[in-house]
């Protein structure tokens, strides 16, 4: 267990549809960031935030957002939904926000039907 | 573009034998090469890095050799097991203001048989 925790673990939707996935980071650590994983594209990063900002984005969709909160829980908001969005998304944390080890959450599979 | 490309995509071995992971990076920026382990249905987890200052680190069985002038990295597994059967996926960023983004590679399928 590496202490980060993500909600909910599966969600099924429908095409056009907005959901939200939450991640949680270990307790102390500050930056938190989001991946993509599907079958043809290996790991995506999407977005870090550090406290709160964000600092560095991947190739994130425009219909894709995300934030971080006060007490550092962090969420993923995928609107407008497709099924090429199908897919497993990783939320990682870190103590700070450059070289150090970034531990992964569970995954929430998401699956668009 | 930030690219890091990864060869083999699979890579079968008895156990016992030796498997080499190889990574080439893009981005003659990058300071810090992190390589991660996923078994089936699991989250990645982190089992090396280099930063760019060091050419070669050890844990175990299980080093990493990087070539700066070349961009390239390695992952040398020895005296394989089968519990070292996952996909391991090799990454590439460069620190900038704090930042960490991380490019992985497209991942390594490794089956160690008994």
């Amino acid at each position: 267990d590496s202490g980060v925790t993500q909600t909910p673990k599966h969600l099924i939707t429908a095409t056009g549809q907005r959901v939200t996935l939450r991640c949680s980071p270990r307790s102390g650590d500050l930056s938190v960031y989001w991946y993509q994983q599907s079958l043809d594209q290996g790991l995506q990063f999407l977005i870090q935030y550090y406290n709160g900002e964000e600092r560095a984005k991947g190739n994130i969709l425009e219909r894709f957002s995300a934030q971080q909160f006060p007490d550092l829980h962090s969420e993923l908001n995928l609107s407008s939904l497709e099924l090429g969005d199908s897919a497993l998304y990783f939320c990682a944390s870190s103590v700070a926000g450059g070289h150090y080890e970034q531990y992964f959450g569970p995954g929430t599979r998401l699956t668009v039907t | 573009g930030e690219n890091v490309e990864q060869h083999p995509s699979t890579l079968s071995v008895q156990e016992g034998d030796s498997a080499v992971i190889k990574c080439t990076y893009s981005d003659s920026a990058s300071n810090y090469f992190p390589w991660y382990k996923q078994e089936l249905g699991k989250r990645p987890q982190l089992i090396i890095d280099i930063r760019s200052n060091v050419g070669e680190k050890k844990d175990q069985r299980i080093a990493v050799t990087l070539n700066k002038t070349a961009k390239h990295f390695s992952l040398h597994i020895t005296e394989t097991q089968p519990e070292d059967s996952a996909v391991y996926f090799c990454a590439a960023s460069k620190r900038t203001g704090g930042y960490n983004k991380l490019i992985f590679g497209a991942g390594t399928r490794l089956a160690v048989h008994p």
